[in-house]
């Protein structure tokens, strides 16, 4: 069955350095995503990105934060200068979504990262 | 007020039992529903979508009535493996399709 991977699974940096999240969606998926989930809390939508270029992104989403599709496969998110409130589980999704499909998000295992 | 509200529980129920869980949504423009599942420390998994007729799957009935905006969902004859987390999710059209998650309701099923 396809699956979206994610790398690495945990990060641990210190805060004011820069991390790159991976992650390679399911081929044939045109729609991209970032979630955010920090510990005992919901799991929060950062951004959706369609075409090469952002679609949507929430307020969280500020100018600390980028993304890009840099080859056919891959889909990262940076985070330019890390906080310790950046400390969260980071999921990446796809999804195929057409106005008569499911609109089902598929999620990765998720990027642990932790900033001290 | 949160755009997507659970109780978060956690429901405690013996092996058997049947449990109910309840969520509303406040943007009546949302389009989508569905029924997501966590694990402790994993990826949300998709359960089941939420359909305006009610759907049914196995021992999993989830219910829809867009008036109240109001989401439920039902397992019957709870299992060990359906303690988890589970989340009531709405999708909606802004700029792009995207999914909204509530936080969630802990179902703890004991032996």
């Amino acid at each position: 069955e396809p699956e979206v991977t994610q790398t690495p699974s945990h990060q641990v940096t210190q805060m004011g350095q820069e991390v790159i999240l991976r992650c390679v969606p399911i081929s044939n998926h045109l729609y991209f995503y970032w979630y955010r989930q920090i510990l005992g809390q919901k799991v929060e939508f950062l951004v959706s990105f369609y075409n090469n270029e952002i679609s949507e992104k929430s307020e969280i989403f500020d100018d600390q934060f980028s993304v890009e599709r840099p080859d056919g496969s891959n889909f990262t998110l940076k985070i330019r200068s890390t906080k310790l409130e950046d400390s969260a589980m980071y999921f990446c999704a796809s999804s195929e979504f057409t106005l008569k499909g499911t609109g089902e998000l598929f999620f990765g295992e998720g990027s642990r990262l932790t900033v001290l | 007020r949160k755009e997507v509200e659970q109780d978060p529980g956690p429901f405690n129920v013996p092996e058997g039992a049947t449990v109910a869980f309840n969520c509303t949504y406040s943007n009546s423009a949302s389009q989508s529903f569905f029924w997501y599942r966590q694990d402790c420390r994993k990826e949300p998994k998709l359960l089941m979508s939420v359909y305006s007729s009610g759907n049914e799957d196995g021992r999993f009935t989830a219910q829809l009535n867009r008036a109240s905006q109001y989401i439920s969902l039902l397992i019957r004859d709870s299992k060990l493996s359906d303690s988890a987390t589970y989340l009531c999710v709405v999708a909606r059209m802004d700029s792009s399709y995207k999914l909204i998650f509530g936080s969630g309701t802990r179902l703890l099923v004991r032996p």
